[in-house]
């Protein structure tokens, strides 16, 4: 399978802890995008790489977020100190990065924090 | 903010045309219109996009009015596995973040 990997699909978590999810986007896509998806809405823009460089940031992602892409191929987003509004889908997708091209979506990871 | 305003459901008998409509007023002359998918469960899956001209895949069609406010995408015989959310999308020139709206729920029924 040469699509957006995500991994866990699925993440329980209590409220206070730390969890960790992983992308691996296309091989030759040097763009990835971490979306936040809850129940009933579109998803939305959290952060984008362009290679190991962090590029945008949305005011979603509090200090309790940090995203990396440490050599410019998989990513982690890590939400540290979770609370339950912290539930959602969250969506990774790459991009070849020209202005015309299309993104393509990891299946995300589900987290649910109890 | 969402730069796109779509019917938040619609139904389609299998078999038939499903033509979903999107508004896009404030559209600049360098953003392109994107359509995504998300089944129950799924990550939104690209369909196709446009600037100005109409375009065909093999998945839809996208028609875009001339004055590029408002388009339509066009399932030509739309089956059950095309139930999903729809998402219309004006895409920046330039930036990669896609502004998603809360779509258009396609319901085909047998």
């Amino acid at each position: 399978d040469t699509g957006v990997s995500q991994n866990p699909r699925h993440k329980i978590t209590k409220r206070g802890q730390n969890v960790t999810f992983r992308c691996d986007p296309i091989s030759e896509h040097n763009r990835l995008y971490w979306y936040r998806q809850t129940l009933g809405q579109g998803p939305e823009f959290l952060t984008y790489f362009q290679n190991e460089a962090q590029l945008e940031k949305s005011r979603l992602l509090s200090d309790r977020f940090s995203a990396e892409r440490p050599k410019g191929s998989f990513s982690t987003l890590e939400i540290q100190r979770t609370e339950q509004g912290d539930s959602a889908m969250y969506l990774c997708a790459s991009s070849l990065g020209e202005s015309n091209t299309e993104a393509f979506f990891g299946q995300g990871t589900r987290l649910t924090v109890v | 903010d969402a730069k796109t305003t779509q019917p938040p459901s619609m139904d389609c008998a299998e078999g038939r045309a499903a033509n979903l409509p999107c508004n896009h007023s404030t559209i600049s002359g360098n953003e392109y219109v994107y359509w995504y998918r998300q089944i129950h469960s799924q990550g939104p899956q690209y369909i196709i996009h446009g600037l100005k001209n109409n375009e065909t895949n093999e998945m839809a069609s996208l028609i875009i009015t001339e004055d590029r406010k408002s388009s339509t995408l066009i399932l030509p015989h739309a089956t059950l596995r095309d139930t999903a959310v729809y998402y219309c999308i004006v895409r920046v020139y330039n930036t990669d973040k896609l502004i998603f709206g809360t779509g258009t729920r396609l319901q085909v029924f047998p």
